[in-house]
């Protein structure tokens, strides 16, 4: 059981270039998220997925696109890399315990720096 | 947008101490959560309380909610140098199905 899985680790892109980072679980988790960390800021939220085909924006999803075609995966692209998206970057996937709030496990993150 | 609010925002204290750090807003949640990081890795939920007043416990840390669930505090007993990272609070105000809002997070040093 592997949890939560991301890849690359590190990634360095020039400005204007476009990746994916991939994200996956095998808990079977139906909700997912990804947050970005910057110093001072704390962990935020650009977008989540209640479930396959299912995705919304959360508070920064400016420059960012996400899919959800599975429940395993759920890839974040970076349409135009841009200086301001370097960033430490957080896949979770989430089950909800039957009251309280969601119980977020986190990947190891990926940590992106612009050029 | 609801803000939780975490101090100290930096703590360094000698093993053995106890110490406290809290997360505060001026917003009410349905529930707070606490996390850990340590460097490299992502965060790891410690604990999620959801009634008002209630106080959990995890070995040698407490987790209190305030009565009108806008705050919360996190006790260290006897603190070891196991415990130094980054602690986070979360909150939700409806289960947090559209995320969740952290705080800033507390850096504790453990020194040995």
């Amino acid at each position: 059981n592997a949890g939560v899985t991301q890849t690359p680790k590190f990634q360095v892109l020039k400005t204007g270039q476009s990746m994916t980072l991939q994200c996956a679980q095998d808990m079977n988790h139906e909700y997912m998220s990804w947050y970005r960390q910057d110093p001072g800021m704390g962990l935020r939220l650009i977008h989540y997925s209640v479930g396959a085909g299912i995705t919304d924006q959360g508070e920064v999803p400016n420059g960012y696109n996400v899919s959800r075609s599975t429940t395993e995966d759920f890839p974040l692209r970076l349409l135009s890399a841009a200086p301001s998206q370097t960033s430490v970057y957080f896949c979770a996937s989430s089950r909800f315990p039957g009251q309280g709030a969601y119980e977020q496990f986190f990947g190891p993150g990926t940590r992106l720096t612009v050029l | 947008t609801q803000l939780l609010e975490q101090s100290p925002q930096f703590l360094s204290i000698q093993e053995g101490e106890n110490l406290t750090v809290y997360c505060n807003s001026s917003s009410v949640f349905s529930s707070l959560q606490w996390y850990r990081q340590e460097p490299g890795e992502g965060p790891v939920l410690l604990v999620t309380v959801v009634t008002g007043g209630e106080v959990k416990k995890l070995k040698r840390l407490t987790f209190q909610f305030g009565d009108a669930r806008k705050d919360s505090s996190l006790h260290i007993t006897a603190a070891q140098p196991g415990d130094t990272g980054l602690y986070l609070c979360a909150g939700s105000a409806g289960g947090g199905a559209d995320g969740l809002t952290f705080g800033k997070g507390t850096h504790l040093i453990i020194q040995p």
